[in-house]
C-alpha cells in the first residue's frame, strides 16, 4: 500500500538557520503531497500542498517542490524561528479519496 | 469559531472499563475521521464516515466502535479498553467532493488506559 517516510528527529536548530526535513513516498500513480504542522497542544493543521509533478507548494516560508523522479516532497526554509517548533507530518492522499497516509512525524526545536 | 470540538481532552481508564469519545464538527462537513498517535507510528486512521449513517473501517479499526447518526457528531467507542488504546486521538472532518486533502483536526484527546 501507499506509505510515507520521512527522516526522524529531532531536529534541533538555532534561529535563523536553514531548514531541511526529509519526505519520501511509496503509491500507485501521482498523489497529492501535504505537509501537516502540529503545534504543541493543538491538532495537526495544513501547511502546503502539491498536487501534481514539479509544483511547488509554500506558505509561512515553508517550501516544498513534488518531485516525480526522486519520489520525494523534502519541506525547506530559509530561516526558522523559534515560533517555528513544531512536529512536521509529511502525507499523501491516497486513492481511496480523503484517506490521508501520514509519516511518523518529525519534530523540530528552535532555540535562540 | 468552534470548528472541531473533541471532549474529554484527557482521560485515565482501567482495563476493561468503556468509554466514549465525543467529536463535534459546525462546519457542515460530510466526511469525518478518527485518528491515534503514537510515538514513531505517526497518525493512523482508526474508522471514517463520509456521511450520516454511513461508516468505515481504517487501518487499525480493532478494539473501536463508531456511529454517525447526524451529520455534527461522530463518537468513538471503546467497549473494553486496553492498555494497548493508550495513545492520543484525534477526530478531523473536511467536505466531501473537495478532494483537497485538507482535513480539519480538533485538538486531540489524550487516553491513558491503566
Amino acid at each position: 500500500g501507499d506509505s510515507v517516510t520521512q527522516m526522524e528527529g529531532p531536529v534541533t536548530l538555532s534561529e535563523e538557520a536553514f531548514l531541511t526535513i526529509n519526505c519520501t513516498y511509496t503509491a500507485t500513480g501521482y498523489p497529492s503531497l501535504f505537509w501537516y504542522v502540529q503545534y504543541p497542544g493543538e491538532g495537526l493543521q495544513l501547511l502546503l500542498k502539491a498536487t501534481k509533478a514539479d509544483d511547488k507548494g509554500s506558505n509561512k516560508g515553508f517550501e516544498a517542490t513534488y518531485r516525480k523522479e526522486t519520489t520525494s516532497f523534502h519541506l525547506e526554509k530559509g530561516s526558522v524561528q523559534v515560533s517555528d517548533s513544531a512536529v512536521y507530518f509529511c502525507a499523501l492522499l491516497d486513492t481511496g479519496f480523503q484517506k490521508l497516509v501520514f509519516g511518523t512525524g518529525t519534530r523540530l526545536l528552535v532555540s535562540p | 469559531n468552534a470548528g472541531v470540538t473533541q471532549t474529554p481532552k484527557f482521560q485515565v481508564l482501567k482495563t476493561g472499563q468503556s468509554m466514549t469519545l465525543q467529536c463535534a464538527q459546525d462546519m457542515n462537513h460530510e466526511y469525518m475521521s478518527w485518528y491515534r498517535q503514537d510515538p514513531g507510528m505517526g497518525l493512523r486512521l482508526i474508522h471514517y464516515s463520509v456521511g450520516a449513517g454511513i461508516t468505515d473501517q481504517g487501518e487499525v479499526p480493532n478494539g473501536y466502535n463508531v456511529s454517525r447518526s447526524t451529520t455534527e457528531d461522530f463518537p468513538l467507542r471503546l467497549l473494553s479498553a486496553a492498555p494497548s488504546q493508550t495513545s492520543v486521538y484525534f477526530c478531523a472532518s473536511s467536505p466531501l467532493g473537495s478532494n483537497t486533502g485538507e482535513l480539519f483536526f480538533g485538538e486531540g484527546s489524550r487516553l491513558t488506559v491503566l
